[in-house]
């Protein structure tokens, strides 16, 4: 069974706050894991791959807990610019399947 | 990474009729995939296009519906065929570059049917 789900919001921030994502997957065998975005009407683009030691680009922290099959995406210090919808991505197996994603999580920036 | 070059970026089709759509690659990869995205919806994968045989359908696709041709590590098309406005969606065509890494993708057909 290949599950990722995600909290669709919207999730309405002021511009400066720090805001959280969290996805769950249903295979304790997955092997790698993403943090996509996608703007409006546009196709997906990798924000970040997500290690086991979680990571760091910037404003953006990627975590991943394995024993609990989540995966958590934090923004700091909010940009307009920041507003999308953002997917949480899996890959169940090998790569030869393909990616199986999340259905978003829908971020929007006030000033 | 990689750079993708899809076409047509959109399209408005009458039911009944099919749509072709490519997808290029800068360069050699072995895994090229296709989605689905349709309106307020997630990604959706169709099937994985492998290079000298028969493509690898999901769950609920078939090669009827969506043949998909790939002569080479660097092409591959995607055929709706038959159309209806339940077709109506964006198409998106990918490719991994290797195990466990990620998708890079095209910038996506979005299909009208009327």
């Amino acid at each position: 069974r290949k599950e990722v789900e995600q909290d669709p919001g919207p999730f309405n921030v002021p511009e400066g706050a720090t805001v959280a994502f969290n996805c769950t997957y249903s295979n304790s065998a997955s092997q790698s894991f993403f943090w996509y975005r996608q703007d409006c009407r546009k196709e997906p683009k990798l924000l970040m791959s997500v290690y086991s030691s979680g990571n760091e680009d910037g404003r953006f922290t990627a975590q991943l807990n394995r024993a609990s099959q989540y995966i958590s995406l934090l923004i700091r210090d909010s940009k307009l610019s920041d507003s999308a919808t953002y997917l949480c991505v899996v890959n169940f197996g090998g790569g030869a399947d393909g990616l199986t994603f999340g259905k978003g999580t829908h971020l929007i920036i006030q000033p | 990474s990689a750079v993708i070059s899809q076409k047509p970026s959109r399209d408005i089709c009458q039911r009944g009729t099919s749509l072709t759509i490519q997808c290029q690659v800068d360069s050699q990869v072995t895994m090229m995939f296709w989605y689905r995205q349709q309106p307020g919806q997630s990604l959706t994968l169709i099937a994985t296009a492998n290079q000298g045989s028969e493509a690898t359908y999901e769950s609920g696709f078939v090669i009827d519906k969506f043949p998909i041709s790939r002569p080479n590590l660097t092409f591959s098309t995607l055929t709706v065929s038959n159309m209806s406005p339940e077709d109506s969606s964006i198409y998106l065509c990918s490719v991994n570059k290797g195990l466990y890494t990620e998708a890079f993708f095209g910038q996506g057909t979005r299909l009208t049917v009327v």
